[in-house]
């Protein structure tokens, strides 16, 4: 089984520059996660998506941080423009459900993203 | 907030013993907790959960203990290999809505051959 595909594995850009990330969930999985995981600390939530509606974005920096998820299956994550402290790891992870119960969550790899 | 931490940053263990890795946790309503190891370069991989229901689960080689008394998690690896070398985070999930899992910091688990 294909896990949590993500792209590109590596960004390197400069302050107010603009970036987006792609993330191809587990096949069948209704719940998308996007996460931000700065160097030394536990990722933390930026966005949940059940099917291609958002459940929780209350820590996603909406000034400049946008996600979307076009039928329910790929999703996109885009940081216009970038400031220094979006350096950090992005991401996605996937899981069957994302509802009342509990349901294991399936990580990609990654992006990481630098800033200067 | 409510938040997820770890009471020692890096663990140094030799091949062959057993590791213990601490989490002190804040949230007494939090339904389930999961322990997470994230190798260099990867995303967390799900090791272990246990319900707020429960003291002790085991699985292959790893063992979860949760003290709700002292709001306590803690994960213990059985004769550690290299192939352990990881962080570890404990993790949260909060009863009553959406799964939204809170991270802690982090512990570095290093092995010694």
């Amino acid at each position: 089984e294909a896990g949590v595909a993500q792209s590109p594995r590596y960004k390197i850009i400069e302050k107010r520059q603009s970036v987006a990330f792609w993330c191809n969930p587990i096949s069948g999985h209704a719940t998308l996660y996007w996460y931000q995981q700065i160097l030394g600390q536990g990722p933390k939530l930026l966005i949940q998506f059940q099917n291609n509606g958002v459940v929780d974005d209350s820590q996603l920096p909406k000034d400049r941080f946008s996600a979307e998820r076009l039928k329910g299956v790929d999703s996109t994550l885009k940081i216009q423009p970038a400031k220094l402290e979006d350096s950090a790891v992005y991401l996605c992870a996937s899981s069957l459900s994302g509802g009342f119960s509990y349901n294991e969550q399936f990580f990609g790899p990654g992006t990481r993203l630098t800033v200067l | 907030g409510e938040s997820v931490g770890l009471h020692l940053p890096t663990l140094s263990v030799q091949e062959g013993d057993n590791s213990i890795i601490n989490c002190a946790y804040s949230n007494s309503a939090s339904d389930y907790f999961i322990w997470y190891k994230q190798e260099s370069g990867k995303g967390p991989q799900f090791i272990i959960d246990i319900r707020s229901n429960m003291d002790k689960r085991q699985g292959q080689r790893v063992t979860v203990l949760l003290n709700k008394t002292v709001k306590h998690l803690s994960l213990q690896i059985a004769a550690t290999q290299p192939g352990d070398s990881a962080v570890y985070f404990c993790a949260e999930i909060p009863s009553g809505g959406y799964q939204k899992v809170t991270f802690g910091t982090g512990t570095k688990l290093q092995v010694i051959p």
